[in-house]
């Protein structure tokens, strides 16, 4: 089975501009979340979604928002970006069902540098 | 705020057992302990998860104390490619937000 896969990989944008990111979860996933990393902060939870509705957020601004479609792919956008936006921003997907919450499977990550 | 706490980093002779602990001190009954680990520059990778038993596989064991309030994960034999940072965390239930503390950095030692 193919892993969470990320695109792009790679990218560098200018401030003020937006950015989105895509996200291709394990085959059969249902749930996708997002987060950001950054050496000062670490690990930050940004969204989940499931069936196509956000389950859950984090504490970021409303720049950064995402949606999932009816395959499970999901994206996210930053607006506005901000020299503090460049980050890892990374992709997890599980699968969802009876017993513990999911185990998340991560992406590569799309690395993203904000000048 | 991260529901864990974990020592910064540590240090492990290769081939040696590496045992990361975990405190959770205020982890509710139907929250699972989960551990995952970092490799520079990739994205996490799932290790083990428990609820009250002891946990192992073909990664790791999860020693979970009787209270539940901390574990330990112990990598059995570990070697240079077990170099990263391992995190430890507690959910309970598909709306907890998943919160990520600082992690463990583990040094295997030659």
């Amino acid at each position: 089975k193919a892993g969470v896969t990320q695109t792009p990989r790679y990218l560098i944008k200018t401030r003020g501009q937006q950015v989105t990111l895509s996200c291709s979860p394990i085959s059969g996933h249902r749930s996708v979340s997002w987060y950001q990393q950054t050496p000062g902060q670490g690990l930050q939870f940004l969204f989940e979604y499931f069936s196509e509705t956000q389950r859950n957020k984090g504490n970021f601004p409303g720049r950064f928002s995402g949606r999932q479609f009816s395959n499970s792919r999901s994206e996210m956008n930053v607006s506005t970006l901000e020299l503090g936006d460049s980050a890892l921003y990374l992709c997890a997907s599980s699968l969802e069902g009876g017993g513990p919450p999911g185990t998340q499977y991560f992406g590569p990550g799309t690395r993203l540098l904000v000048l | 705020d991260a529901k864990t706490t974990q020592p910064p980093s540590m240090d492990c002779a290769e081939g040696r057992a590496a045992n990361l602990p975990c405190n959770h001190s205020t982890i509710s009954g139907n929250e699972y302990v989960y551990w995952y680990r970092q490799i520079h520059s990739q994205g996490p990778q799932y290790i083990i998860h428990g609820l009250k038993n002891n946990e192992t596989n073909e990664m790791a064991s999860l020693i979970i104390t009787e209270d539940r309030k901390s574990s330990t994960l112990i990598l059995p034999h570990a070697t240079l490619r077990d170099t990263a940072v391992y995190y430890c965390i507690v959910r309970g239930d598909r709306d907890d937000k998943i919160i990520f503390g600082k992690g463990t950095r583990l040094h295997i030692l030659p």
